[in-house]
């Protein structure tokens, strides 16, 4: 079965400044997906970005993006000029292309809970 | 497009009452699940559905029942709530298992006394 750690359970950061949320994976599998996932106070879970292993390419949406480094299997994500809006909890994920067993192939980390000070 | 909709927000319930938390989405997604979430425990999956009339257990199931009539709708009953099951509860549905990032409901906030 696939793991996902989330090291940091809470960050803090100054707004306007960059943040890297870390999360490290344990697979055996080469073809999967990685996910990050916000939940912000209203509880709303909402998908920040994804990437595909098979892509060298790292992922990135307006101020995030990710530092993918499959050998390491590693998924990083990285907030730049960091806004109020962005306090949360973030959520890494696993998807593996395989099901059953107890399990739908989705694996959550446990979060990091991100602190904007103003 | 309404997405996952999901209700209640909240609930209170008396241990041994039942209940059905429902979820449906307009997606015309196959797959759909059931997650509960703890604090310092993250996201755990308690029932998921693959397509109409297939289900299958998650990671903490017991005290859960689902069906999936149609491909719409997955609801999720409590049988006989226990204290334990007090939680935030999350369905979830994605159009596939593979790449479809998932799409969830807001949430139900459940309370067992």
């Amino acid at each position: 079965a696939q793991t996902v750690t989330q090291s940091q359970p809470e960050m803090s950061v100054q707004e306007a400044e960059t943040v890297t949320l870390s999360c490290t994976y344990d697979t055996s599998e080469s073809d999967y997906y990685l996910f990050w996932y916000k939940q912000p106070p209203s509880r709303q879970m909402i998908l920040v970005i994804r990437q595909e292993a098979y892509k060298q390419q790292n992922a990135t949406e307006n101020r995030f993006s990710v530092n993918f480094q499959k050998a390491a299997k590693s998924f990083s994500l990285k907030i730049s000029d960091s806004q109020l809006g962005d306090a949360a909890m973030y959520f890494c994920a696993y998807r593996s292309p395989y099901s059953g067993g107890g399990a739908d192939g989705l694996t959550f980390g446990k979060g990091t809970h991100l602190i904007i000070q103003p | 497009n309404a997405g996952v909709t999901q209700t209640p927000k909240f609930q209170v319930l008396k241990t041994g009452q039942s209940m059905t938390l429902q979820c449906a989405q307009d997606m015309n997604h196959e797959y759909m699940s059931w997650y509960r979430q703890d604090p310092g425990m993250g996201l755990r999956l308690i029932h998921y559905s693959v397509g109409a009339g297939i289900t299958d257990q998650g990671e903490v199931p017991n005290g859960y029942n689902v069906s999936r009539s149609t491909t719409e709708d997955f609801p999720l009953r409590l049988l006989s709530a226990a204290p334990s099951q007090t939680s935030v509860y999350f369905c979830a549905s994605s159009y596939s298992l593979e790449n479809s990032p998932l799409h969830f409901g807001n949430g139900t906030r459940l309370t067992v006394t």
